[in-house]
């Protein structure tokens, strides 16, 4: 089967870093990506990842090992715009399948 | 340029209706793709549509259906609605829905079965 695992809430304060996980388990991998959705809005892309490492934009990062079906997001730098969902997703062989998001407060 | 619309943006039914929603992508994008989201399940996709012809389909079952115009537009019906059914149904296109290729979304139709 498919399975993709997020945290479903995570809380951080205001300038310090977070990292959100994802792991996965799906039947053919053809890269992984990050979308981030604030509520009542559309998810936008953030990143995709299809080869093992790190890719860095500006204060997001995210990271990706196919060995252990995991990536996960960084973000630095934490600024109350920040407070939103992000959404894992992996592109298996046909279509896009989505994990059930994670939500990020950011307090001052 | 402008981005992908749905409309309309909240829609309230009762059960054993049907209803139609609608998407326009991105102009000059082909792949338009519908996902169903709730809270509890996140993002499930429903299908995939490109140059007029369903190309990828999801575990939804036969009362979800929809369609691709040439203009690319497209729209997704469901009929005899249930409780269940009540959902953000989101849209996103893309160029040609290639593996990789990043997608973007509308903002939505929020729908409420009653």
């Amino acid at each position: 089967g498919q399975n993709i695992d997020q945290p479903t809430e995570m809380t951080a304060t205001e300038g310090a870093i977070v990292q959100i996980n994802c792991t996965y388990q799906t039947s053919g991998f053809n890269g992984l990506f990050w979308y981030q959705q604030h509520a009542g809005e559309a998810p936008t892309f953030l990143s995709y990842n299809v080869l093992d490492g790190l890719e860095e934009k500006g204060r997001f990062s995210s990271f990706l090992s196919r060995s252990k079906g995991y990536s996960y997001l960084l973000l630095k730098e934490l600024q109350m715009k920040d407070s939103a969902s992000y959404l894992c997703a992996v592109y298996n062989t046909d279509k896009l399948i989505f994990g059930t998001g994670t939500r990020l407060q950011v307090f001052p | 340029k402008a981005g992908v619309t749905q409309t309309p943006r909240y829609l309230i039914k009762t059960r054993g209706q049907q209803v139609t929603l609608s998407c326009s992508p991105i102009s000059g994008h082909r792949s338009v793709s519908w996902y169903q989201q709730t809270p509890g399940q996140g993002l499930q996709f429903l299908f995939e549509y490109f140059s007029e012809t369903q190309r990828n389909k999801g575990n939804f079952p036969g009362r979800f259906s929809g369609r691709q115009f040439s203009n690319s537009r497209s729209e997704m019906n469901v009929s005899t609605l249930e409780l269940g059914d009540s959902a953000l149904y989101l849209c996103a296109s893309s160029s040609d829905g290639t593996i990789g290729e990043k997608l973007f979304f509308g903002s939505g139709t929020q729908l409420s079965v009653l």
